[in-house]
């Protein structure tokens, strides 16, 4: 069964370090996602991308965050500068369509020290 | 905007007695609902949907929910928990129209009694 995929599992990162957070979709997904969830909390939305670009972000995805889609398969959110409070656990979800339900993957537990 | 409320961030029943994991959501507009599942150390994994067909959707592993507009409600319910049940329940609302973002509950925890 397609999968969405996220790499690392888990990574810590010193506090103004930039860290890279990748994820592969699955294959005919059209449209790709961020969401987040600090310990304890809910999970926040956090950008959907679709057609090589930024079709919807919330007001935590500021100026330190950008994704891209550098290939064909890969999908990667890009934090510049870390701050403690952007500890969390990332999801990278993937729908069909838009209407369609968002398929998720493990999640990437980021630590920033 | 849409919201959804989670009653209870904790629920525990015994084995083989019914599931019920309540949820409301706010929304201006018709909702496409959704309840998705954590596992320890694992992804959310989707339940179930609601888009505007049928009430009563019936999702993977016994589970079900019914859409009731007059109360604004989705609820999970399984009519007999399994030890393998225990996990973090999310319920989500989406606007079904130009708005992909799902808005995500606050999350249940189930625990299941031997």
């Amino acid at each position: 069964e397609p999968e969405v995929t996220q790499t690392p599992s888990h990574q810590v990162t010193q506090m103004g370090q930039e860290v890279i957070l990748r994820c592969v979709p699955i294959s005919n997904h059209l449209y790709f996602y961020w969401y987040r969830q600090i310990l304890g909390q809910k999970v926040e939305f956090l950008v959907s991308f679709y057609n090589n670009e930024i079709s919807e972000k919330s007001e935590i995805f500021d100026d330190q965050f950008s994704v891209e889609r550098p290939d064909g398969s890969n999908f990667t959110l890009k934090i510049r500068s870390t701050k403690l409070e952007d500890s969390a656990m990332y999801f990278c979800a993937s729908s069909l369509f838009r209407a369609a339900e968002a398929f998720f993957g493990q999640g990437t537990r980021l630590t920033v020290v | 905007a849409q919201s959804v409320t989670q009653l209870g961030s904790h629920v525990s029943v015994s084995e083989g007695a019914l599931v019920l994991l309540r949820c409301n959501y706010s929304s201006s507009v018709p909702p496409y609902l959704f309840w998705y599942v954590q596992y320890p150390n694992q992804g959310l994994q989707l339940l179930l949907k609601y888009t505007s067909a049928a009430t009563l959707v019936k999702g993977i592993n016994g589970f079900e929910a019914e859409f009731k507009k007059s109360e604004t409600s989705f609820h999970l319910t399984k009519p007999s928990a399994h030890m393998s049940d225990a996990a973090e329940y999310f319920c989500a609302v989406r606007i079904n129209f130009g708005n992909e973002k799902l808005t995500f509950g606050t999350g249940t925890r189930l625990t299941i009694i031997p």
